[in-house]
């Protein structure tokens, strides 16, 4: 069974500053897919990065973009020029090679302070 | 495009009654998962279908069930609700198949209270 690990119950940061959220996760496969969504107030989960695993390259999309250390199972997510509407639940996911049973971290409550 | 859609967005229901949640998913997707998110145990995956059949299911007892219509569109049902059934249900479609690492969009959810 896959594990997905989010230490950081909850962070904080400026607008305008940069924040790095940590994702761990544990699995026997070599090939899967790994997501960040968010959530915010609304509970509207809303994708926000997807990382292939075989794909060396680190995703980025726009002011998002991820640290994948494939070796260290270890999937970070950095939010640059923080605004107010970043405030969120932001959940670390992993997706099997097939099918959709994605396994979710417990979650990342940010703040964005103005 | 219009995105997932889930109803009821809230409901409230007794102890022992049984409820249906729809979801019709993005057109043109044809799988769709069901997820619980309760405070205490996150985001757990119920079930996928997929051209109407249960493709994966999770740790949940029997009394949730799914199934998935010809037009992609499926149904949830939690018979003899329980107090611990309260929760938000999440139902996510993508475009599946046979390949796989699909992104699943999800809807805004549906409110279960049970009381």
């Amino acid at each position: 069974a896959q594990t997905v690990t989010q230490s950081q119950p909850e962070m904080s940061v400026q607008e305008a500053e940069t924040v790095t959220l940590s994702c761990t996760y544990d699995t026997s496969e070599s090939n899967y897919y790994l997501f960040w969504y968010k959530q915010p107030p609304s509970r509207q989960m809303i994708l926000v990065i997807r990382q292939e695993a075989y794909k060396q390259q680190n995703a980025t999309e726009n002011r998002f973009s991820v640290n994948f250390q494939k070796a260290a199972k270890s999937f970070s997510l950095k939010i640059s020029d923080s605004q107010l509407g970043d405030t969120a639940m932001y959940f670390c996911a992993f997706g099997p090679p097939t099918g959709n049973q994605f396994y979710f971290g417990t979650g990342t409550s940010l703040t964005v302070i103005p | 495009k219009a995105g997932v859609t889930q109803t009821p967005r809230y409901l409230i229901k007794t102890r022992g009654q049984q409820v249906t949640l729809s979801c019709s998913p993005i057109s043109g997707h044809r799988s769709v998962s069901w997820y619980q998110q309760t405070p205490g145990q996150g985001l757990q995956f119920l079930f996928e279908y997929f051209s109407e059949t249960q493709r994966n299911k999770g740790n949940f007892p029997g009394r949730f069930s799914g199934r998935q219509f010809s037009n992609s569109r499926s149904e949830m049902n939690v018979s003899t609700l329980e107090l611990g059934d309260s929760a938000l249900y999440l139902c996510a479609s993508s475009l599946a198949g046979s390949h796989s690492g699909n992104t699943i969009y999800f809807g805004e959810g549906s409110w279960l209270t049970v009381v």
